[in-house]
């Protein structure tokens, strides 16, 4: 079955320093995507980046990169220069690949915490 | 840019009663979605839902909830008789297929349940 596991549940983070939020899965697929999403206060989810698990780049978005490393089934979220708007949860997600019987479902991790100080 | 919205944003109700929460995809998406958050927990898959009819809920998405998309626009989520287990925030979200590279959310329907 799939999992996501998110082991930091909170994070402390200096403005303008670049944080690592860790993110590993368990699939069986070949074929999957990987998300992560953030969730501020206010309670809504924005997606920030995608993995494909055949890309063979690792994603960026801006401040945001994706640190995929398959073999260790490790998709880990680099935020570069935080802000205070950054204080948010983060959370992992991923989703089964192009089976028929898939349909395209999240699965997400418990989430991670991350307070940026000024 | 497209959004995908949901009303109401907030819902308080009485234990035992009917309520519906409303969702409005993004106009070409096929696949909808709704999720549940229990306060500070992860979010949880309820349903899938795609070419009017569901195609896959989860053991959470018993016999008092239900969707519907009624007029091709809206769509919804209906629990039957509500139970204090369902306070929670209910997120709709929408993708053009299934293996789209984006899922959009919506920005939540908070249901509290007394």
């Amino acid at each position: 079955a799939q999992k996501i596991t998110q082991t930091q549940p909170g994070m402390f983070v200096q403005e303008k320093e670049a944080v690592t939020l860790d993110c590993t899965y368990d699939t069986s697929d070949q074929s999957y995507g990987l998300f992560w999403y953030k969730q501020p206060s206010s309670g809504e989810m924005i997606f920030l980046i995608y993995q494909g698990s055949y890309d063979e780049q690792n994603a960026t978005e801006g401040r945001y990169s994706l640190n995929f490393q398959k073999a260790r089934k490790s998709a880990n979220l680099v935020i570069s220069a935080s802000q205070l708007g950054d204080s948010a949860m983060y959370f992992c997600a991923m989703r089964e690949g192009p089976r028929s019987s898939n349909t395209g479902k999240l699965i997400f991790g418990q989430g991670t915490t991350l307070q940026v100080k000024p | 840019e497209p959004e995908v919205t949901q009303t109401p944003s907030h819902q308080v109700t009485q234990m035992g009663q009917e309520v519906i929460l409303r969702c409005v995809p993004i106009s070409n998406h096929l696949y909808f979605y709704w999720y549940r958050q229990i306060l500070g927990q992860k979010v949880e898959f309820l349903v899938s839902f795609y070419n009017n009819e569901i195609s896959e809920k989860s053991e959470i998405f018993d016999d008092q909830f239900s969707v519907e998309r009624p007029d091709g626009s809206n769509f919804t989520l209906k629990i039957r008789s509500t139970k204090l287990e369902d306070s929670a925030m209910y997120f709709c979200a929408s993708s053009e297929d299934r293996t789209s590279a984006t899922q959009y959310f919506g920005p939540g329907t908070r249901l509290l349940v007394l």
